[in-house]
């Protein structure tokens, strides 16, 4: 039971232009969501992150926007730079029943390629 | 401050041999976790630890898989005997958590062991 669906293997966007990346959740218990970046041959790295509390965090190019009610999250980067082409992962966590330890369940990933 | 640390980068290993993949996590981070990325199962979650406890295990694909935490500073993932569906990237991930509960600290990653048993 796959419980984060990042549903568009890759993405082609041209430099300058919006990437628009997009996560769907089943588990109305995640209260925590994440994007990572993964360049090839190295680990994914920390992007930007939001709170259940909230509907929209924003980091520079980066802004991730959550819809609770759709259980949808969606990552924007504005400009998209060519170093933007990556892995993108989607990832949620949750402390429903106290205790979560950290643990992130994680997409299957979305491949960016951004065009000079 | 260091990342972390895994290792080896790559392992290249026969059919029924023993591999055992290293990590050392971020000084300080209380929680650590091991991932496989094949290109069929994305990011799969093996086992992961709190304080050195193994806390959920239920990720590790078979008994051929074992994981060990003896102390804060390091952690083994051994998978013996190793066979070919094995040959993934093994990802090592810390974080911090207090009172068991997430507070807004991301994982951070290792670079990741290319394991490949031929």
């Amino acid at each position: 039971d796959q419980q984060v669906k990042q549903n568009s293997p890759s993405l082609s966007v041209q430099e300058g232009r919006i990437s628009i990346l997009n996560c769907d959740y089943t588990n109305s218990m995640f209260d925590y969501f994440l994007w990572y970046k993964k360049y090839p041959a190295e680990g994914p790295t920390f992007l930007i992150s939001i709170s259940s509390i909230k509907d929209k965090n924003e980091d520079g190019r980066f802004t991730v926007f959550l819809n609770k009610s759709a259980k949808h999250l969606s990552l924007h980067i504005v400009p998209s730079q060519p170093g933007d082409s990556a892995v993108y992962f989607c990832a949620a966590s949750s402390n429903a029943g106290g205790t979560s330890y950290g643990k992130l369940t994680f997409g299957q990933g979305t491949i960016l390629t951004v065009h000079p | 401050d260091a990342g972390v640390i895994q290792s080896p980068r790559h392992e290249v290993t026969e059919m029924g041999q023993e591999v055992t993949l290293r990590c050392k996590p971020i000084s300080g981070h209380n929680s650590l976790f091991w991932y496989r990325q094949t290109m069929m199962r994305g990011l799969e979650l093996l086992i992961y630890f709190n304080n050195n406890v193994p806390i959920d295990d239920s990720g590790m694909p078979e008994d051929r898989f074992s994981a060990k935490m003896p102390n804060a500073s390091f952690s083994t993932l051994k998978i013996q005997p190793s066979e070919p569906r094995d040959s993934a990237v093994y990802f090592c991930a810390s974080s911090r958590v207090l009172g068991g509960r997430h507070q807004g600290d991301e994982q951070y990653f290792g670079p990741g062991t290319r394991l490949t048993v031929t």
